[in-house]
């Protein structure tokens, strides 16, 4: 049980769908973070919300429109994506200064067709 | 210019024998943090083991443990004795500067090294 969660783990979608991923964490921890990761690719930060404020846009194309309404829950919501959108999107929480990113959820596995 | 290499895409290692992960960093803070994550095929990034730029003893967590070396900017995870179960992806990043915003840490991962263990 990492204590982050995230549903769907698996979604496929068309190029003209609107789909959202949840991600929840009952840590307590007050920042919350998106990671996309493509094939043969680096883990690259999307977006990271501290108590609910967005303080990091990763240059993120606007088709992906992220929501934190509470410190607990983080959506990632999806329009108009495209096939190289398709890769593991996994959420993130932290919460003690320098200790980094130790709470991963599973992923979603997402596939743009 | 990469800010973490890891240069060994897959390794095979014996079952029981020690192995030894690649790392590299490039940074001009002098506070960073370095961490290496597991990645089964099931997709879950695990958190295995972190060391600060500050810590002088080097990292140890069961059998993992990092051989920190600041001035090579190396940051070589080992695993002592491995099991079938050590078969994964695994990650090295870091965090750069200190952290004044609370709870907000961004890392920069590398490619990954595939580690098959063999019976």
């Amino acid at each position: 049980e990492t204590g982050v969660t995230q549903t769907p783990r698996h979604l496929v979608m068309g190029m003209t769908n609107k789909k959202s991923l949840k991600c929840e964490q009952h840590l307590g921890h007050n920042a919350m973070y998106w990671y996309k990761q493509s094939a043969k690719k680096p883990l690259e930060l999307m977006f990271v919300y501290n108590f609910k404020e967005q303080t990091e846009n990763n240059s993120v194309p606007s088709r992906f429109s992220p929501e934190c309404p509470n410190s607990s829950h983080l959506f990632l919501h999806l329009h108009t994506l495209q096939p190289e959108d398709s890769a593991l999107y996994l959420c993130a929480s932290s919460q003690d200064v320098g200790q980094g990113i130790r709470y991963f959820g599973p992923g979603t596995r997402l596939t743009v067709t | 210019a990469q800010k973490i290499t890891q240069t060994q895409p897959g390794m095979f290692v014996q079952e029981k024998e020690a192995v030894t992960l690649d790392c590299t960093y490039d940074t001009s803070d002098q506070s960073y943090g370095l961490f290496w994550y597991k990645q089964p095929s099931s997709g879950e990034m695990i958190f295995l083991i972190y060391q600060g730029s500050y810590d002088e003893q080097n990292a140890t967590e069961g059998r993992y443990s990092l051989n920190f070396q600041k001035a090579r900017k190396s940051a070589n995870l080992v695993i002592s004795a491995s099991q079938l179960g050590d078969s994964a992806m695994y990650f090295c990043a870091m965090r750069e500067g200190l952290t004044f915003n609370f709870g907000n840490e961004k890392l920069t991962f590398g490619t990954g090294t595939r580690l098959t263990i063999i019976p």
